[in-house]
């Protein structure tokens, strides 16, 4: 069975530090997702990534094939970016995702 | 970028009644589409996956007859719970890809039953 594990589960920050969320997942899955869902509910698809690094803005997500483990960094974190972030990887046989529990991150002003 | 939009956003109904989901790609022909279903406080969790054309594929435990799918498009994919009771009360997501896109997700619907 394919597993993802994110952490940590819960994470308040204040406004201006370096966050990180981290991911770990199991064989069997070729490609993570990293997902923003607002408290409205709407999921935002922040990036996806199989090998090596990609950034977005203030965002940036590493991904570690051997050590199977991926993280999601956020430079000068603002409120605005209080959300639940998802690491959800696609499995090799197919287009199926595998959803992690989600990181609840909240940025105090 | 590529949009998935999902209607309504938020359904109210009376306990029996019939509910039907729409979630439409708006820029590109969708292939494969998903159907998630979430508890407060949970991740996603997986009730079917539809392909343009061809009868849902419906993950252990979800009711087939109790959660129809449709995708006769490659554009549209509806999601009706029927005979709804307080249970089936949840926020429910859809995704869409093809073969060129990663998984596009919609708003979601908030269903309350009474």
């Amino acid at each position: 069975k394919n597993e993802v594990e994110q952490s940590p589960q819960n994470l308040t920050a204040q406004e201006g530090e370096f966050i990180t969320i981290n991911c770990s997942y199991s064989v069997g899955i070729s490609a993570l997702h990293w997902l923003q869902q607002h408290p409205g509910g709407g999921i935002v698809s922040l990036f996806m990534l199989s090998s090596g690094k990609k950034k977005h803005g203030r965002l940036i997500a590493t991904i570690n094939i051997q050590e199977k483990h991926s993280s999601l960094h956020i430079t000068a974190s603002h409120p605005r970016d209080s959300a639940v972030y998802i690491c959800a990887g696609m499995e090799t046989s197919g287009s199926r995702l595998t959803f992690g529990e989600g990181t609840q991150l909240t940025v105090n002003p | 970028g590529a949009v998935v939009s999902q209607h309504p956003s938020w359904v109210i109904c009376k306990s029996g009644t019939s509910v039907k989901i729409e979630c439409r790609s708006l820029d590109f022909q969708a292939t494969t589409m998903f159907w998630y279903r979430q508890f407060p406080k949970q991740s996603l969790m997986l009730m079917a996956t539809s392909n343009e054309g061809s009868k849902a594929t419906y993950e252990q435990g979800v009711e087939k007859d109790k959660f129809l799918i449709n995708h006769a498009s490659l554009t549209l994919s509806t999601l009706t719970v029927t005979s709804a009771h307080p249970e089936d009360s949840s926020f429910y997501i859809c995704s869409a890809r093809d073969v060129l896109q990663p998984q596009h997700f919609g708003d979601g619907t908030r269903l309350s039953i009474l």
